[in-house]
């Protein structure tokens, strides 16, 4: 069964101390895996798309990256304002007539000041 | 561009009532989606489209009827609320060209059924 698993559930760090999400995942074959930022009471927005083990990505401060069994989302010297929940997903091969998302359950981070 | 619009924001429903929740988008994407979110349960997904007069079940389709007529719009109808269908609803979209590609995801509508 495919599925993804995200640790730690929560977070919380102080500014300026840099740590890393965990995304694991066990798909039949990966299509893409997908990085989201949610705000309370907000849509999922857009992060970071990797395709294969190896590639990584970034953007200001954070940094995702992908290997055969899971990605990380490291944060460098996070700032308050990086508060949010991260949403890791998998698009599995056998999605590819569905472009069906699978999401683990998020990581709830907190950067005080 | 405005994205992905979705409305109501909030909406209280009594069970066995109707109601139709709205989603649209102005990017031309061929893809859309309806996906519902619950504590401790990740985002699943409901229903998809990818193209207009064309949709499809998803991972949770019970109790829950899409069509779509236009390319831009993806309305989701609950006939019948249930208490079980309290939850946030997300609907996304992208483009399907040479491929799957990023899905963008609307706002969210709270629909609470008492």
């Amino acid at each position: 069964e495919d599925q993804v698993t995200q640790s730690p559930e929560a977070l919380r760090l102080q500014e300026g101390e840099s740590s890393s999400l965990n995304c694991s995942y066990t798909v039949s074959g990966l299509r893409g895996l997908f990085w989201y930022r949610q705000d309370p009471g907000k849509g999922p927005e857009f992060l970071f798309t990797l395709y294969s083990a190896g590639e990584e990505k970034e953007k200001e401060r954070l940094k995702a990256t992908l290997t055969k069994k899971e990605s990380f989302l490291h944060i460098t010297a996070p700032k308050p304002e990086d508060s949010a929940t991260y949403l890791c997903a998998v698009q599995p091969h056998g999605s590819s007539n569905t472009g069906k998302l699978i999401f683990g359950q998020g990581t709830t981070l907190q950067v005080k000041p | 561009n405005a994205g992905v619009t979705q409305t109501p924001k909030f909406q209280v429903l009594k069970t066995g009532q109707s109601m139709t929740l709205q989603c649209a988008q102005d990017m031309n994407h061929e893809y859309m989606s309806w996906y519902r979110q619950d504590p401790g349960m990740g985002l699943r997904l409901i229903h998809y489209s990818v193209g207009a007069g064309i949709t499809d079940q998803g991972e949770v389709p019970n109790g829950y009827n899409v069509s779509r007529s236009t390319t831009e719009d993806f309305p989701l109808r609950l006939l019948s609320a249930a208490p079980s269908q309290t939850s946030v609803y997300f609907c996304a979209s992208s483009r399907v060209t040479g491929g799957w590609e990023t899905q963008y995801f609307g706002p969210g509508t709270r629909l609470l059924v008492l």
